[in-house]
């Protein structure tokens, strides 16, 4: 089974802190994605990875910043935490290449910033 | 732009009825790929059906299928004989062919399905 995990469930920072949310996926994956999702809005994509060192910004990438050290492993930064990035973040990952390749998900973090 | 609209923001259906959630997306492209996934509460998205545009019958996953009008630019799930382990929130996601950076999932808003006993 493929397995996306998260490292934290819930998670509450203050203000102003540096956050790290770290996802790993054990499929060797070449695709690695981060997602916010709100009540109402859907899951919007913050930023996605294609391969190692690689990243593209999603559609919502202002307050936040990535990094693929290894191929299994996709952190998300929030850099100066503010309270309208309290969400779920949810980490996916998929295949690359020709075909539908499906995206597999996390559990995801439940970020609250106070 | 892509974009996904799902115009229920909830739906509610008896348990052994048939419940049909609906998904319309708006693109200029002609290949691509269109996604149901379920988020139970507090569990994690998991792939419910997935249709290529390509095709034209519709795709079947045991209760679950699809109504793909690709004129109409619309994508409906149909749920039959549903059950309690139905209920979550659905998401209709539509996915770029061209591969590459087209990769990622546009997302609806979702549907929140409530199944009574």
């Amino acid at each position: 089974d493929v397995k996306v995990t998260q490292s934290s469930r819930y998670l509450v920072k203050r203000t102003g802190e540096k956050v790290f949310l770290e996802c790993v996926q054990d499929m060797d994956h070449e695709n690695m994605f981060w997602y916010r999702q709100d009540p109402g809005l859907g899951l919007r994509l913050i930023y996605f990875s294609y391969d190692v060192k690689m990243k593209e910004k999603g559609d919502i990438p202002e307050g936040y910043s990535v990094s693929r050290e290894k191929k299994e492993r996709f952190s998300l930064i929030l850099e100066s935490a503010s309270t309208n990035q309290t969400s779920m973040y949810l980490c996916a990952s998929s295949f690359a290449g020709e075909g539908w390749r499906e995206q597999f998900f996390g559990p995801g973090t439940r970020l609250t910033v106070l | 732009a892509q974009t996904v609209t799902q115009s229920q923001p909830e739906m509610s259906v008896q348990e052994a009825e048939t419940v049909t959630l609906s998904c319309t997306y708006d693109t200029s492209e002609s290949d691509y790929y269109l996604f149901w996934y379920k988020q139970p509460p507090s569990r994690q998205m998991i792939l419910v059906i997935r249709q290529e545009a390509y095709k034209q019958q519709n795709a079947t996953e045991n209760r679950f299928s699809v109504n793909f009008q690709k004129a109409a630019k619309s994508f409906s799930l149909k749920i039959s004989d549903s059950q309690l382990g139905d209920a979550a929130m659905y998401f209709c996601a539509y996915r770029s062919a061209r591969g590459g950076g087209s990769e990622k999932l546009v997302f609806g808003k979702g549907t929140k399905l409530t199944v009574n006993p």
